[in-house]
């Protein structure tokens, strides 16, 4: 079965802080990878996505994530972090032949002013 | 992108009853789905909601407890069936467009905040 597995269940930060937050998946066939955030009192929304190409995905807000194949890993990247990315982000990998996706547990992000 | 509503955003029922949740989508989508998120957990997928067909279920989830029409390409509905307090839960409305290559990106409704008591 296909799993998602996020490294880190809360990370703390103060602002300008670099942030990276881990995902690795369990699925050798084909993928698409994706980064979800949801801010307090909203819903999820799409952060970045990962279907094929350049490895490196860039998305909205600065954020970033490198798909390394070998590693099944697609960890998400900020170089630099603002208050306001405080939110809960999910990494979640969409199986091409099952035709749904499967979500990581998340990561709470707290952004100290 | 799409854009998803949900009906109600939250309600606090009694057990025994049951409850259903609405999901419209402004664009027709070919594929829908239903999570429940319980509070500080991950999304799990209760079932997908197939235009013309019946709803292709998760294991662990039935029909019976969660039967789910799928009338047309821009609407669905899931019912809770004989609540029970462990059924308190977020339960989240998806779409996606699949018939377009490239575009597995799903679309997340609100949610609807769901208490059994």
């Amino acid at each position: 079965a296909q799993s998602v597995s996020q490294h880190n269940h809360h990370v703390i930060l103060s602002e300008a802080a670099s942030l990276e937050l881990g995902c690795n998946y369990s699925y050798g066939g084909t993928v698409n990878l994706f980064w979800y955030v949801q801010y307090p009192g909203q819903h999820l929304q799409l952060l970045l996505k990962y279907f094929s190409g350049d490895p490196l995905v860039k998305g909205i807000k600065g954020f970033e994530a490198e798909f390394i194949k070998s590693k099944f890993s697609f960890n998400l990247r900020k170089p630099s972090v603002q208050w306001s990315d405080t939110a809960e982000y999910f990494c979640a990998v969409y199986n091409t032949n099952a035709g749904k996706s499967t979500f990581g547990d998340g990561t709470t992000l707290t952004v100290k002013p | 992108s799409a854009v998803i509503s949900q009906k109600p955003s939250r309600d606090i029922c009694q057990r025994g009853t049951s409850l259903t949740i609405q999901c419209q989508v402004d664009s027709q989508v070919t594929m829908m789905f239903w999570y429940r998120q319980q509070p500080g957990q991950s999304l799990t997928l209760i079932a997908t909601a197939n235009q013309g067909s019946e709803a292709t279920y998760e294991s662990g989830f039935v029909i019976d407890k969660f039967p789910i029409s799928r009338p047309n390409l821009t609407f669905s509905t899931l019912t809770v069936s004989n609540m029970s307090p462990e059924d308190s839960s977020i339960y989240l409305c998806s779409a996606q467009d699949a018939s377009r290559a490239g575009t597995d990106t799903q679309y997340f409704g609100p949610g609807t905040r769901l208490t059994v008591l």
